[in-house]
């Protein structure tokens, strides 16, 4: 079983819809959960981290997280064009000893 | 100001050589880290150094050889290169490594083909 999970996609979705992007971790102890945005050719930018369980806002962007199920989500409101990028996962696992771990990431499209 | 810087951008190498990327970052940050992304796009960690010292090796073939001469510099040198280390890599740094709120900022990458 992998570490980090997501599915690979593409997840193609029409302009101004919300997407969604699903990560499941393996690692119970994991404290802290990223998600980064990488764009073709370029170097992954982070867009948000959480470590409580609920839901956690910034923008149009909502990370949501639940540790007894071991999943972490990520919503994107009002969805752009120019949010059509790979998105990963990544997880500090565990705490405290310098590791992230990241999922293979999850293809978006946003169609105009 | 770039953050965290890497040269070279490409490299184009043959198979056997031995080749250096060198990263340095000026966010004043504690941890510094290697990472390699394959053709399907998994990032991998490859090293963590936390002021200067290695605390993550992850499995890495012993021809790659990080070196941090001062906690803003952490560069790769790589033995012997083989095909299957095409890749691109990244370096990274963080605060302090320990997690909570503490994010990666990732270098541009370097390219690495191996012919």
């Amino acid at each position: 079983q992998k570490e980090v999970e997501q599915n690979s996609g593409p997840l193609s979705v029409p302009e101004g819809a919300i997407a969604s992007l699903n990560c499941t971790y393996s690692d119970r102890g994991s404290q802290s959960f990223f998600w980064y945005r990488q764009y073709s050719g370029k170097s992954p930018e982070l867009i948000m981290f959480i470590y409580s369980n609920g839901d956690k806002e910034d923008g149009r962007f909502t990370a949501q997280l639940n540790k007894a199920s071991q999943y972490v989500s990520l919503l994107i409101r009002d969805s752009q064009p120019s949010d059509s990028a790979t998105y990963l996962c990544a997880v500090n696992s565990p705490s405290g000893t310098y590791k992230y771990i990241f999922g293979t990431g999850t293809r978006l499209k946003v169609l105009a | 100001d770039t953050a965290v810087s890497q040269t070279p951008k490409y490299l184009v190498t043959q198979m056997g050589n031995d080749k250096s990327i060198k990263c340095e970052q000026n966010l004043g940050h504690d941890t510094m880290y290697w990472y390699k992304q394959d053709s399907k796009k998994f990032l991998k960690i490859m090293f963590s150094y936390n002021n200067k010292e290695l605390i993550i090796n992850e499995t890495v073939p012993n021809r790659f050889s990080p070196k941090s001469p001062d906690k803003a510099h952490l560069n790769l040198h790589i033995n012997s290169l083989e095909l299957g280390d095409s890749a691109v890599y990244f370096c990274a740094s963080s605060l302090d490594g320990t997690g909570g709120k503490d994010t990666q900022y990732f270098g541009p990458g370097t390219r690495l083909t191996v012919l």
